[in-house]
């Protein structure tokens, strides 16, 4: 009964490689993010969706590409992986505007 | 540009006493709200107290309490009582309707507690 769901959650790949994160909330909210935590802790915001429409995409690479397939998900899909996208990815979702963003477990990417 | 500082990376703290971590904030809308999220070494993120912007009183959840001066831009974090559990990071964010609502993070402060 996980309510902001994260797979996997850890991921090691060479670079080069295109890989994928998936979240799911069982929350029933409108809105759901993708955050980057770099080695340094620092969080940043990549993506926001309501209702399967990007809302929000901050300056992030076009290699990083967000699907949201209906409201309860939103996955995370990276091609020709760096070595700068090592980090921990979170997902975290909200039922609408000024609510509480309840966070996913997080991915820990490492690129080789 | 909208930032949120917080200018002390590391504090210590002797079990059940207090420590204060600091926020500042920059943004020109009047419309926002604070938040202080914890995270443990579980690297998960934990809500610890959300304070209304448009309301004067401080919020306060058990042992967690905040001192939030809007026109200093300052929105501090005071944690009680200080226990083992509470060892973690801490980062203040706020969330403004006007930039989407997304969550926009301090750097944040590692609080160690001493047995």
């Amino acid at each position: 009964d996980t309510a902001v769901s994260q797979t996997p959650k850890y991921l090691v790949t060479q670079m080069g490689n295109d890989k994928s994160i998936k979240c799911e909330q069982n929350l029933g909210h409108d809105t759901m993010y993708w955050y980057k935590q770099d080695s340094k802790k620092f969080l940043k915001i990549m993506f926001s969706y309501n209702n399967k429409e990007l809302i929000i995409n901050e300056t992030v690479p076009n290699r990083f590409s967000p699907k949201s397939p209906d409201k309860a998900h939103l996955n995370l899909h990276i091609n020709s992986l760096e070595l700068g996208d090592s980090a921990v990815y979170f997902c975290a979702s909200s039922p609408r505007s000024y609510n509480e963003q309840f966070f996913g477990p997080g991915t820990r990417l490492t690129v080789l | 540009a909208q930032t949120v500082t917080q200018s002390q990376p590391e504090m210590s703290v002797q079990e059940a006493e207090t420590v204060t971590l600091s926020c500042t904030y920059d943004t020109s809308e009047s419309d926002y709200y604070l938040f202080w999220y914890k995270q443990p070494p579980s690297r998960q993120m934990i809500l610890v107290i959300r304070q209304e912007a448009y309301k004067q009183q401080n919020a306060t959840e058990n042992r967690f309490s905040v001192n939030f001066q809007k026109a200093a831009k300052s929105f501090s974090l005071k944690i009680s009582d200080s226990q083992l559990g509470d060892a973690a990071m801490y980062f203040c964010a706020y969330r403004i309707k006007a930039a989407g609502n997304k969550l926009t993070f301090g750097g944040g402060t590692r609080v160690l507690v001493k047995p």
